[in-house]
């Protein structure tokens, strides 16, 4: 059964720094790998897509590595803001079409 | 466009009421899904229809009924719900077929419903 866990579950940062969220994986028999984010109460926005075959994926101030052969996956957001504060969610697609999630890294940035 | 509309945004029922949630998207996507979240908790997959059938039940209890009527329309038949099934009801889209890999999933805002 794949297992996505993701560390810290919550983090606080002052405004302006960089922020590196991680994200681990049992099973390494992937398709891809996306990166969600989650404001209380709302949906989830898809951020990022990662092939299997890719190692590094870029939009904007993000950037998510993908290490397919030891389970990891980081995102990284740049120069922080307070409107990036929200949830952030990892899952991989593997077999049968099926979607793991983590449990998500609770983000709060400090003005 | 990449938008999963849900309706309704909130719904509040009774235990003994049937209501339904929809979820509609246009972006031809041929799999559709049913999420279920739990505050502070991740989305647990209840459904997933590929080419308008059921192909994934998670073991899901009988008072969730999904339909997919076409193939951009999804919904979801409650009847009978308990109290414990309130929650935010999350649908979600993707293609399907060989290319898994560049498949991605789109999510609609979800529906808050609260069982009483």
């Amino acid at each position: 059964k794949q297992e996505v866990t993701q560390i810290p579950a919550a983090l606080s940062v002052p405004e302006g720094e960089n922020l590196v969220l991680n994200c681990s994986f049992t099973d390494s028999a992937i398709y891809n790998l996306q990166w969600f984010r989650q404001d209380p109460g709302k949906g989830l926005t898809s951020l990022l897509l990662i092939q299997s075959s890719q190692r590094e994926q870029t939009s904007g101030r993000l950037n998510a590595s993908l290490d397919k052969s030891s389970g990891r996956s980081t995102l990284y957001i740049a120069a922080s803001q307070p409107g990036d504060s929200a949830t952030y969610l990892c899952a991989v697609r593997h077999g049968n079409n099926r979607l793991a999630f983590g449990k998500g890294n609770q983000v709060v940035v400090i003005p | 466009d990449t938008e999963v509309t849900q309706t309704p945004k909130h719904l509040v029922m009774g235990m003994t009421n049937k209501k339904s949630l929809k979820c509609e998207q246009h972006m031809g996507h041929r799999a559709m899904y049913w999420y279920k979240q739990k505050a502070k908790k991740p989305p647990e997959l209840m459904f997933v229809y590929s080419y308008e059938k059921l192909s994934i039940n998670e073991s899901v209890p009988s008072r969730f009924s999904p339909e997919c009527p076409n193939s951009s329309l999804l919904n979801l038949h409650l009847h009978a719900l308990q109290p414990e099934d309130s929650a935010l009801y999350l649908c979600a889209s993707s293609h399907v077929g060989r290319r898994l890999r560049d498949t991605e999933a789109f999510f609609g805002q979800g529906t808050r419903l609260t069982v009483v």
